[in-house]
């Protein structure tokens, strides 16, 4: 089954500096979306990107796919103590499938 | 900007009790979803529902869940008799549609802590 798995487990950077996440998974895919969660909280939708982009770019995140290594990375850059949580990536393997989400990165930035 | 809402946030019962956790999904959306994470693990797919029945379920929702929409609003996930491993993040989730590139709204999630 397909599986995203994020790494590293947990990050810890000092404000302003950039933040790189990576997602790995295992089979095929219609998209891959990353999510945030705060601590205890609901998950917020950052970014969707399907299989025949590369890249794309929202505000201060860039996610990046690369369906032949089957990898996709999330860089947060100018990071602030705001961007503190877990982010998750979700893959989606077909148009109605349901998303399977990784164990997810814990972001510490520390102001 | 209209968001899911849940209630409970946070719901204790005993063991073998039953409890319903209840969602409201966006106005306009058709397509809901249950997903639970417990502590420390992955967001993990419950059960979607689509035209009031369920679209698809994974190996966890077993006989002991059940879904309704009760009414135009409200969409519940039950639990017959609860069980210790049951304790998890419960989040509701809603869609425009089912495409693979419709956006997954989610809620904030209702904690069940079973005792």
């Amino acid at each position: 089954s397909q599986q995203g798995e994020e790494d590293p487990q947990a990050l810890s950077i000092q404000e302003g500096e950039n933040a790189t996440m990576n997602c790995s998974y295992k089979t095929s895919i219609n998209n891959l979306q990353w999510y945030r969660q705060n601590s205890g909280r609901g998950l917020v939708h950052l970014i969707l990107i399907r299989s025949n982009e590369r890249e794309k770019h929202s505000g201060r995140l860039r996610v990046t796919l690369d369906t032949s290594k089957k990898s996709s990375s999330l860089l947060i850059t100018a990071s602030r103590a705001a961007d503190t949580a877990s982010y998750f990536c979700a893959t989606r393997n077909s148009g109605n499938t349901p998303l399977v989400f990784g164990k997810g990165t814990r972001l510490s930035v520390i102001a | 900007e209209p968001e899911v809402t849940q209630t409970p946030s946070h719901q204790v019962t005993q063991m073998g009790q039953e409890v319903i956790l209840r969602c409201v999904p966006i106005s306009n959306h058709l397509y809901f979803y249950w997903y639970r994470q417990i502590l420390g693990q992955k967001v993990e797919f419950l059960v979607s529902f689509y035209n009031n029945e369920i679209s698809e379920k994974s190996e966890i929702f077993d006989d002991q869940f059940s879904v309704e929409r009760p009414d135009g609003s409200n969409f519940t996930l039950k639990i017959r008799s609860t069980k210790l491993e049951d304790s998890a993040m419960y989040f509701c989730a809603s869609s425009e549609s089912l495409a693979g590139y419709s956006e997954q709204f989610f809620g904030p999630g209702t904690r069940l802590t079973v005792l």
